[in-house]
């Protein structure tokens, strides 16, 4: 089983869609979850980190974590052409004492069409 | 905003040749990463840093990789002999002091591509 799962895409919306982004983990132990967005040819860019259940919004980004289905989503509202990149959940593994290292899913594509 | 940076933008190099890669983390983080993408891959962890040794390091990071913190700016990432299957993105990170270790938040710099020909 892979350790983050992701959609590889591609995902397309119309601009001003809500995009809908998922990922999960099979680690249960894993405590903290991180999307990261990735231009072509760039390097990861921090978005947004979620540590409990629930939401947690930042502008127009909201994270969703459940735990319990080792689960962790992504929202973008009012989806902009800016917004197309490949999106990379990562999850921070606290098995075996490590709390250092990212895991990274492969990444979702998500192209916003005007 | 503070940003990691890197050097060179990208390397190319020939098989079996040493190459070192550097990185400037953010000034006021201390634990510092490797990772590398090779294209078209995920991202993976190559070796975590903090206070002058290795935190942890995965399989991918054998005898031929080092690290090192020359000075107080630098982190390097030196490849003894590489290979061609070492071409890939190699991205610096860092993180600052959290309440227990270090912080979850890690921030990558921009990458260096080396290419092993």
């Amino acid at each position: 089983q892979k350790e983050v799962e992701q959609n590889s895409g591609p995902l397309s919306v119309p601009e001003g869609a809500i995009a809908s982004l998922n990922c999960t983990y099979s680690d249960r132990v894993s405590q903290s979850f991180f999307w990261y967005r990735q231009y072509s040819g760039k390097s990861p860019e921090l978005i947004m980190s979620i540590y409990s259940n629930g939401d947690k919004e930042d502008g127009r980004f909201t994270a969703q974590l459940n735990k319990a289905s080792q689960y962790v989503s992504l929202l973008i509202r009012d989806s902009q052409p800016s917004d197309s990149a490949t999106y990379l959940c990562a999850v921070n593994k606290l098995s075996g004492g490590s709390n250092y290292k990212l895991t990274f899913g492969k990444g979702t594509l998500l192209t916003v069409n005007p | 905003e503070p940003e990691v940076t890197q050097t060179p933008s990208h390397q190319v190099t020939q098989m079996g040749q040493e190459v070192i890669l550097r990185c400037v983390p953010i000034s006021n983080h201390l634990y510092f990463y490797w990772y590398r993408q090779i294209l078209g891959q995920k991202v993976e962890f190559l070796v975590s840093f903090y206070n002058n040794e290795i935190s942890e390091k995965s399989e991918i990071f054998d005898d031929q990789f080092s690290v090192e913190r020359p000075d107080g700016s630098n982190f390097t990432l030196k490849i003894r002999s590489t290979k061609l299957e070492d071409s890939a993105m190699y991205f610096c990170a860092s993180s600052e002091v959290g309440t227990s270790g270090p912080s979850n938040e890690q921030f990558f710099g921009p990458g260096t591509r080396l290419t092993v020909l």
